[in-house]
């Protein structure tokens, strides 16, 4: 497809479960982000990937959380032992190499029991 | 670190007249990249404007335009002819190097844009 591609786009989840978030960029963006939008609230950076490296994983809140990517296409954000406190909307966005402008996806909204 | 404030959680215009939102930011490059973000209820974030900071003439796309203001780190976004499709959460955004070869950005809190009839 033209634009990313997030799956699935919403998930419902008891308490204590993991959870996989699925994004796929566009084709030959180098550069991949995730962000974790709470209601209301603006973007809060969770991890970057140039290729398969992740040379910024800053913004992950917690070793529950973590993220691949295998080579420059799709990355998996997986979220283990789920609490309330994660049901936010997570965005993935790719971009060409240094030109710091991302193309956003639609998001997956995450809903924790 | 970088920081990218903006101070008017909500605004409102009415249709056909001009809003401007403002964004401040912290920086000590002095070559980078700003941009405006839009996202309507549908979430889908979408780049309206972005900025050079090399260029001194102010970016423009039809009725977005900004007022860059590179010594005061100021970077307001005027909405000119408001229309009912631009009511959205607008974001400012700031590119942070990271490694040197590519940057993330560092978006502000949201304006809040309400267009009434």
């Amino acid at each position: 497809g033209a634009g990313v591609s997030q799956s699935p786009s919403n998930k419902v989840t008891e308490k204590g479960k993991d959870v996989e978030l699925r994004c796929d960029p566009i084709s030959g963006h180098t550069a991949l982000y995730w962000y974790r939008q709470r209601l209301g609230q603006g973007l809060e950076f969770l991890i970057y990937f140039q290729g398969n490296s992740a040379p910024d994983k800053s913004g992950l809140p917690s070793d529950r959380f973590s993220a691949e990517r295998t080579g420059e296409s799709v990355s998996t954000l997986t979220i283990q032992r789920t609490q309330q406190e994660d049901s936010a909307v997570y965005l993935c966005a790719s971009s060409p190499q240094a030109t710091g402008e991302l193309f956003f996806g639609e998001g997956s909204r995450l809903t924790v029991l | 670190a970088q920081t990218v404030t903006q101070s008017q959680p909500e605004m409102s215009v009415q249709e056909a007249e001009t809003v401007t939102l403002s964004c401040t930011y912290d920086t000590s490059e002095s070559d980078y990249y700003l941009f405006w973000y839009k996202q309507p209820p549908s979430r889908q974030m979408i780049l309206v404007i972005r900025q050079e900071a090399y260029k001194q003439q102010n970016a423009t796309e039809n009725r977005f335009s900004v007022n860059f203001q590179k010594a005061a780190k100021s970077f307001s976004l005027k909405i000119s002819d408001s229309q009912l499709g631009d009511a959205a959460m607008y974001f400012c955004a700031y590119p942070s190097r990271g490694d040197g070869t590519a940057s993330k950005l560092t978006f502000g809190t949201g304006t809040r844009l309400q267009v009434t009839l």
